[in-house]
């Protein structure tokens, strides 16, 4: 079957750095994404990543292991408005055809 | 540029109803996609289309039906509403090509089943 975890709430300071999990298990890899989704809103694309190895965007960062089918979302210097919820989603067999999105985990940032 | 848009935002349907939702995209999209969204549940697929005319069944596809008789348009309906189908309803759409594959999701639809 296809699965991808994630937790399901993580709290934070403004200003400081979180990580957030993604663990998934997919019949095939054609990448992994980053969304972020506040509340209310659509889901908007923050990352991609297809091979191991570090990908970085201003504050956000993102980083896949394919072998440990395991990625992370790394947000620094955290404001208020990051808080929300962010998807993991894995993009199996067959390009476009075979999206699994996790179950979100939702970002409160503290002042 | 509107990107992707969802007619209606809101509905309420009583058991029994039918709808259409209408999602409609000025990218030049090759696919596009329906996901219902549940709490602690994430996004499912309910369908998808990899072009003009074609569609084809994701997670969840029971209850519903699509059509995709025009690039731009991707139609999701429900031919007898149940309360299991209140949910919140994203169409999104992408090139459909190997390497980044993002979806543009539309502003989504509230749906509610009495």
């Amino acid at each position: 079957g296809q699965n991808i975890d994630q937790p399901t709430e993580m709290t934070a300071t403004e200003g400081a750095i979180v990580q957030i999990n993604c663990t998934y298990q997919t019949s095939g890899f054609n990448g992994l994404f980053w969304y972020q989704q506040h509340a209310g809103e659509a889901p908007t694309f923050l990352s991609y990543n297809v091979l191991d190895g570090l990908e970085e965007k201003g504050r956000f960062s993102s980083f896949l292991s394919r072998s440990k089918g395991y990625s992370y979302l790394l947000l620094k210097e955290l404001q208020m408005k990051d808080s929300a919820s962010y998807l993991c989603a894995v993009e199996g067999d067959n390009y476009g055809q075979n999206f699994v999105f996790g179950p979100g985990t939702r970002l409160s940032v503290l002042p | 540029n509107a990107g992707v848009t969802q007619t209606p935002k809101f509905r309420v349907l009583k058991t029994g109803q039918s709808m259409t939702l209408l999602c409609a995209q000025d990218m030049n999209h090759e696919y596009m996609y329906w996901y219902r969204q549940d709490p602690g549940m994430g996004l499912r697929l309910i369908h998808y289309s990899v072009g003009e005319g074609t569609t084809a069944k994701g997670e969840v596809p029971d209850g519903y039906n699509v059509s995709r008789l025009k690039k731009q348009n991707f139609l999701l309906g429900l031919e007898s509403a149940a309360p299991s189908q209140t949910s919140v309803y994203f169409c999104a759409s992408s090139q459909g090509l190997a390497g980044n594959n993002e979806q543009f999701f539309g502003p989504g639809t509230r749906l509610t089943v009495l």
